[in-house]
């Protein structure tokens, strides 16, 4: 059971490239989050999905894209990146049960845009 | 104390100490908290829950108080080790609502 994985751990990037950050789950929860965080500041929520073939915007969802076209995968994607993207970003899953409410994270992926 | 810019507060504590980490949350209609903590280089991780029926609830060396008066809520860590060393964020939920709310998070630091 690896609970929440994210592809790569690692990136760097130029201005104006593109790339694709990959969650995988194997816990079966029906919601998934991308969130960024920054030095010094909490986690922001970019996009999330509340099911399969679902997404909706978060907090600071622009230069961002995503898709979840399988349940057990969350896909973020920049199209066009740019330096203030340069962050670590987190994948959580969310299990929403009698006794809980509770978020699953991922070890995070770190970027930065050159 | 308060933060400024992009410091996170920060708590300094000794081992053996014990610590106390706080958090205000905005939400009166919150109805379930959560405690993170989070290891540098690592993502959150669940330390403890709590729900808006209970004032206080332990686990193993931790404590959340739950204060829906003045809307605070505190962990407390008894018998401080350097594995604590870690930053800690509170969450609140509100049901019926898909987006949980996060603090910015405290530094605890522990001195050996």
């Amino acid at each position: 059971n690896a609970g929440v994985t994210q592809t790569p751990k690692f990136r760097v990037l130029k201005t104006g490239q593109s790339m694709t950050l990959l969650c995988a789950q194997d816990m079966n929860h029906e919601y998934m989050y991308w969130y960024r965080q920054d030095p010094g500041m909490g986690l922001r929520l970019i996009h999330y999905s509340v099911g399969e073939g679902t997404t909706a915007k978060g907090e600071v969802p622009d230069g961002y894209n995503v898709s979840r076209l399988k349940k057990q995968n969350f896909l973020l994607g920049l199209e066009s990146a740019a330096p203030s993207q340069t962050s670590v970003y987190f994948c959580a899953t969310r299990w929403r049960g009698r006794a809980s409410d509770t978020q699953y994270f991922g070890p995070g992926t770190r970027l930065t845009v050159l | 104390g308060e933060s400024v810019g992009l410091h996170l507060p920060t708590l300094s504590v000794q081992e053996g100490d014990n610590s106390i980490i706080n958090c205000a949350y905005s939400n009166s209609a919150s109805d379930y908290f959560i405690w993170y903590k989070q290891e540098s280089g690592k993502g959150p991780q669940f330390i403890i829950d709590i729900r808006s029926n209970m004032d206080k609830r332990q686990g193993q060396r931790v404590t959340v108080l739950l204060n829906k008066t003045v809307k605070h809520l505190s962990l407390q860590i008894a018998a401080t080790q350097p594995g604590d060393s870690a930053v800690y964020f509170c969450a609140e939920n509100r049901g019926g609502s898909y987006i949980p709310t996060f603090g910015r998070g405290t530094s605890l630091i522990v001195h050996p």
